[in-house]
């Protein structure tokens, strides 16, 4: 069966670090796999997808990136975090179009 | 681009009442999804719906994707504590693999 795992659970940086957050999969090929923003009480918004190797679409303008190494690996980065940045952040899998998509744990960051 | 209206926002209801809550869209979906959240976790996904009309269960909720193709409900039956947490619907496109989601139903019971 397939699992997604996320990591680290929490993290507190401070503002003006780097952030390397790491997304895997299991059990499945070529997913597609997306990175999600959750902020307090509201819903999710989609920052990044990617339906291959080295293939990044990004939704909003930010100051993250996100890269994709390998078919089953999703990174979510960035050079200097600012404060806005703090949030809970989401990979998700799925396989195909039109087809449900998979969450992992999460992650919560805070930037102080 | 596009927006998933969710009502209500939140929902106070008692154990044993049944609980109702939509999703509209201004935009046409070929995929409707029905998610919930814990605090602290990721989404788990609850029902999916591929087909206008279609009708689907899964235990005590129901789910259907309306005619339309631009709005979607759930229904919980005989609510437990257990269903505490935040719904969420979600439409998928055929042409894209991303989903859109709603803003959230957050659902509260007391015993």
């Amino acid at each position: 069966s397939q699992t997604i795992h996320q990591w680290p659970a929490t993290l507190v940086q401070p503002v003006g670090s780097p952030l390397s957050l790491e997304c895997t999969v299991e059990g499945t090929s070529n997913p597609n796999l997306y990175w999600y923003r959750q902020a307090a009480g509201r819903g999710l918004q989609l920052l990044f997808y990617s339906v291959g190797i080295g293939q990044i679409s990004s939704e909003v303008p930010q100051n993250l990136s996100a890269s994709r190494p390998q078919d089953r690996q999703f990174i979510l980065s960035s050079k200097k975090l600012l404060l806005s940045d703090s949030g809970f952040y989401l990979c998700a899998w799925s396989v195909g179009t039109g087809f449900e998509a998979f969450f992992g744990q999460g992650t919560r960051l805070t930037v102080v | 681009g596009q927006q998933l209206n969710q009502s209500p926002q939140s929902m106070f209801i008692q154990e044993g009442e049944d609980v109702s809550m939509n999703c509209t869209s201004s935009s046409i979906f070929n995929t409707w999804l029905w998610y919930k959240q814990d605090p602290g976790e990721g989404p788990v996904l609850l029902i999916a719906l591929y087909k206008a009309g279609e009708l689907t269960s899964n235990g005590r909720l129901t789910a259907q994707f309306g005619i339309t193709r631009k709005d979607s409900f759930l229904n919980i039956s005989a609510s437990i504590p257990s269903d505490v947490g935040i719904y969420f619907c979600a439409g998928l496109t055929g042409t894209a693999s991303k989903l859109t989601f709603g803003t959230g139903t957050r659902l509260q019971v007391t015993l």
